[in-house]
């Protein structure tokens, strides 16, 4: 069983709609949580950072986690095509910077 | 200011055959890993730089070799290239291991025939 699990989707939504990803955890080591985007052919690119359990927001970004079930979300509001991308969730424990990541959720949003 | 780049960004090679990938970055940041991503594997660290003069193995670093060339330059080396190195790899780089966040490269695109 992998540390990191993620649903590689595809999700498509319209324009607008309110997204939401998720991934699961088994390592309750895990401390740091990260929320990458990739665009196609490009590498990833940090989108939200948190620290331990609570809720981030950023714009039409919001990162939760739940250490007591081991889950993570981002949500997207009013979501654009411009937010057609692959979604990476990323984690590591407080002591290492060796970063553990889901496979990844493909994100569509059509106009 | 251009982050982290790599080279080349394509490569086919043969079995066999050997290659480096190079990649730098003028953030000045102490720490830089390499990655490779497969579909439905997400990214795997292959090896890792803490700082200049280090490195270590990470989660496959069968089949590879790095140099820290300096405070700038982590290369990722393939001696006998295999089909099951056909992947995306990039590098990435913090400015302290343990605390900060990776920056990426653009990848590097390999096929080993």
């Amino acid at each position: 069983q992998k540390e990191v699990e993620q649903d590689p989707g595809p999700l498509s939504v319209p324009e607008g709609a309110i997204v939401s990803l998720n991934c699961t955890y088994s390592n309750s080591a895990f401390q740091y949580f990260m929320w990458y985007r990739q665009y196609s052919r490009k590498g990833p690119e940090l989108l939200m950072y948190t620290y331990s359990s609570g809720n981030k927001e950023d714009g039409r970004f919001t990162a939760q986690v739940d250490k007591s079930s081991k889950y993570i979300s981002l949500f997207i509001r009013d979501s654009q095509p411009s937010d057609s991308a692959t979604y990476l969730c990323a984690m590591r424990p407080s002591n290492t910077g060796k970063l553990i990541f889901g496979q990844g959720t493909t994100l569509q949003v059509k106009p | 200011n251009a982050g982290v780049t790599q080279t080349p960004k394509f490569q086919v090679l043969k079995t066999g055959q050997s290659m480096t990938l190079q990649c730098a970055q003028d953030m000045n940041h102490n720490s830089m890993y390499w990655y490779r991503q497969d579909p439905g594997m997400g990214l795997r660290l292959i090896y890792y730089s803490a700082s200049e003069g280090t490195t270590d193995k990470g989660e496959v670093p069968n089949g590879y070799n790095v140099s820290r060339l300096n405070k700038r330059e982590f290369s990722l080396r393939l001696e006998s290239a295999a089909p099951s190195q056909t992947s995306v790899y990039f590098c990435a780089s913090s400015a302290n291991r343990v605390r900060d966040t990776q920056y990426f490269g653009p990848g590097t695109r390999l096929t080993v025939l």
